[in-house]
């Protein structure tokens, strides 16, 4: 079982370029998230999925946006890379948004340079 | 005030002693609680739920006390794969960013 996949797992980016980092579970879950994990400062949800055909903001969404492609895919798009963005990008899904166990990618280290 | 506070730590503890980490929650309507592990340069993995009446799993034991919004993780023996950041992680609904918030992490290292 895959669980979460996330591509790719390390990039390197200029500043004002666009990129986008793919997210699938194969679990049937219904609720997906991405997060962004920097030193000292923990996990912050980024963009959350409740289920199929709707997201919503998370706590630091500026300079983001997902797409809910189907049950299984959730996407991360950086429309122009800044310096500030450099951390690592965790997908994880859940079965619902409360109450369950979350299970993550391995992560994607992207640097802005 | 941060809705999850850990003591980020670092403990370090010999081998084979008792460690206990707290973790407290700003939101008293938070509906679901548990403990995760991270190892370095890898993803969190759920080490285990916590329930009102605290639940054990082997070395591991969390508890929960809603009336002081506070959960407790104690581990026994500890072993030099203890090694980790271990994270607290609250959950409610409603209310702006819905689903698991997250500690910050108290890194635990454990010494020969």
């Amino acid at each position: 079982n895959a669980g979460v996949t996330q591509t790719p797992k390390f990039q390197v980016l200029k500043t004002g370029q666009s990129m986008t980092l793919q997210c699938a579970q194969d679990m049937n879950h219904n609720s997906m998230y991405w997060y962004r994990q920097d030193p000292g400062m923990g996990l912050r949800l980024i963009y959350y999925s409740a289920s199929e055909g709707t997201t919503d903001k998370g706590e630091v969404p500026n300079g983001y946006n997902v797409s809910r492609l189907n049950k299984r895919e959730f996407s991360l798009r950086l429309e122009s890379a800044a310096p500030s963005q450099t951390s690592v990008y965790f997908c994880a899904s859940s079965e619902k948004l409360t109450s369950t166990e979350a299970f993550f990618g391995q992560g994607t280290r992207l640097t802005v340079v | 005030r941060k809705e999850v506070e850990q003591d980020p730590g670092p403990f370090n503890v010999p081998e084979g002693a008792t460690v206990a980490f707290n973790c407290t929650y700003s939101n008293s309507a938070s509906q679901s609680f548990f403990w995760y592990r991270q190892d370095c340069r890898k993803e969190p993995k759920l080490l285990m739920s916590v329930y009102s009446s605290g639940n054990e799993d082997g070395r591991f034991t969390a508890q929960l006390n809603r009336a002081s919004q506070y959960i407790s993780l104690l581990i026994r023996d500890s072993k030099l794969s203890d090694s980790a950041t271990y994270l607290c992680v609250v959950s409610h609904s409603g209310g702006g960013a819905d689903g698991l918030t997250f500690g910050k992490g108290t890194h635990l290292i454990i010494q020969p």
